[in-house]
């Protein structure tokens, strides 16, 4: 079956733009996650969507960044007025209840943003 | 708040044990993971492992929990050149979905 998958698979902008990246989750998966992985640095979380509702946004770095899910499937994570700092992989997972507490999530391959 | 360790590189040679250790702060992590990083790729959960459990194994992994400690180890047996990769550990609590990495320990096999 399909994976999660992420458009672009890369993207260059100019500093100063504005950038959106989509996330399309594994059919029926209800939770929705977005990551970013800087270089030399681990992966650090952004937001959570379950469904359409984001109940953790904790990780966005600056109100510069907002995301939206639509109809509990694709997700857009927008980045206004782009810094070089905003460069970065951006990582979106989805996942489903396994069992118990345990949400396994399944990463896409991600869309590797350069702020010029 | 929480916060995941890890050593950032481990050489080994082809078909020598691969031990990739990880240490974590908060107490209340339910679970812990293992995911692999292979370039120009997503990331991989390779295996889990519940905080009540001690040790879990699949097939050539082994996940080694020090609850006392808070560490958690990765033994990957006859290793081969194919799991040349990153390797993060994670950890999710209760109350908190998203998932808190370690930086990645990048795992170099020789051949």
């Amino acid at each position: 079956g399909a994976g999660v998958s992420q458009s672009p698979s890369n993207k260059v902008t100019e500093k100063g733009k504005d950038v959106e990246l989509r996330c399309d989750p594994i059919s029926g998966h209800t939770a929705l996650y977005w990551y970013r992985q800087s270089l030399g640095q681990g992966l650090e979380f952004l937001i959570y969507f379950q469904g359409n509702s984001a109940p953790d946004k904790s990780g966005l770095p600056s109100d510069r960044f907002s995301a939206e899910r639509t109809g509990g499937s694709v997700s857009t994570l927008t980045i206004q007025r782009t810094q070089q700092e905003d460069s970065a992989v951006y990582l979106c997972a989805s996942s489903t209840r396994t069992g118990g507490t345990l949400y396994e999530q399944y990463f896409g391959p991600g869309t590797r943003l350069t702020v010029t | 708040g929480e916060d995941v360790e890890q050593s950032l590189f481990l050489s080994v040679r082809e078909g020598d044990s691969s031990v990739i250790n990880c240490t974590y702060t908060d107490s209340s992590s339910t679970y812990l993971y293992w995911y692999k990083q292979e370039p120009g790729a997503g990331l991989q959960l390779l295996t889990y492992i519940f905080s009540n459990m001690d040790m879990k194994q699949d097939q050539r992994l082994t996940v080694l929990l020090n609850k006392k400690d808070k560490h958690l180890s990765l033994r990957i047996a006859d290793t081969q050149t194919g799991d040349s990769a990153i390797y993060f550990c994670a950890e999710s609590y209760t109350g908190r979905r998203a998932l808190t990495f370690g930086s990645g320990t990048r795992l170099q096999v020789q051949p």
